[in-house]
């Protein structure tokens, strides 16, 4: 069965270096989002992509967060300038047109010291 | 704002036994609503989703229900098994969202003992 993947599992990084979170959504999928769940909270969403821009971002992505999907199957998150406060399990979901349901990766989990 | 809570935060049962988990958001204009499964440190498993002219959905011993006009959905899980154990997530789509965002409620814990 198809699945979202997401590398790496566990990212450490000191605070103000920049990370990159990769995705693979599901190949048929075109709408592909990020959430993140800081540890002991609700999942939050991030940003939603469709048609190589941006639909629909939250409060959480300000000017230090953004996607791309720089081929036909990854989508990235990239955090410029990383602050304690994001560290966060992050995941990726896809969706298709078709189906309604949002289909989520593992999670990587961001950890800046 | 779309507000999601899901009550009780923890329940442990033992095992066989017939369970509901609740779910309640404050804005009734949903799109629909899809119930989630976390194991600790994983990914979202999607388990069911309801469409917002859906009353329930069925698949294998879970039973969703919605009742949209108050605001809530239950989820029914039937002969519950150790296997069960795991955290579920209750999450809306808002109709009016081009994104189609998830707005998430804050799990319930579920402990099935052998």
């Amino acid at each position: 069965e198809p699945e979202v993947t997401q590398t790496p599992s566990h990212q450490v990084t000191q605070m103000g270096q920049e990370v990159i979170l990769r995705c693979v959504p599901i190949s048929n999928h075109l709408y592909f989002y990020w959430y993140r769940q800081i540890l002991g909270q609700k999942v939050e969403f991030l940003v939603s992509f469709y048609n190589n821009e941006i639909s629909e971002k939250s409060e959480i992505f300000d000017d230090q967060f953004s996607v791309e999907r720089p081929d036909g199957s990854n989508f990235t998150l990239k955090i410029r300038s990383t602050k304690l406060e994001d560290s966060a399990m992050y995941f990726c979901a896809s969706k298709t047109t078709a189906i309604y349901e949002q289909y989520f990766g593992p999670g990587t989990r961001l950890t800046v010291t | 704002k779309q507000e999601v809570t899901q009550i009780p935060a923890a329940l442990s049962v033992p095992e066989g036994e017939n369970l509901v988990l609740n779910c309640s958001f404050t804005d009734s204009a949903i799109y629909n609503l899809q119930w989630f499964r976390q194991d600790p440190g994983k990914g979202l498993t999607s388990l069911l989703l309801i469409q917002s002219s859906q009353r329930e959905q069925t698949s294998g011993r879970l039973n969703a229900s919605l009742d949209k006009s108050s605001g809530r959905s239950t989820l029914y899980i039937a002969a519950s098994q150790p296997g069960d154990s795991a955290t579920y997530l209750c999450a809306v789509r808002q109709r009016e969202t081009s994104g189609s965002r998830l707005t998430f409620g804050e799990g319930t814990q579920l402990t099935v003992n052998p």
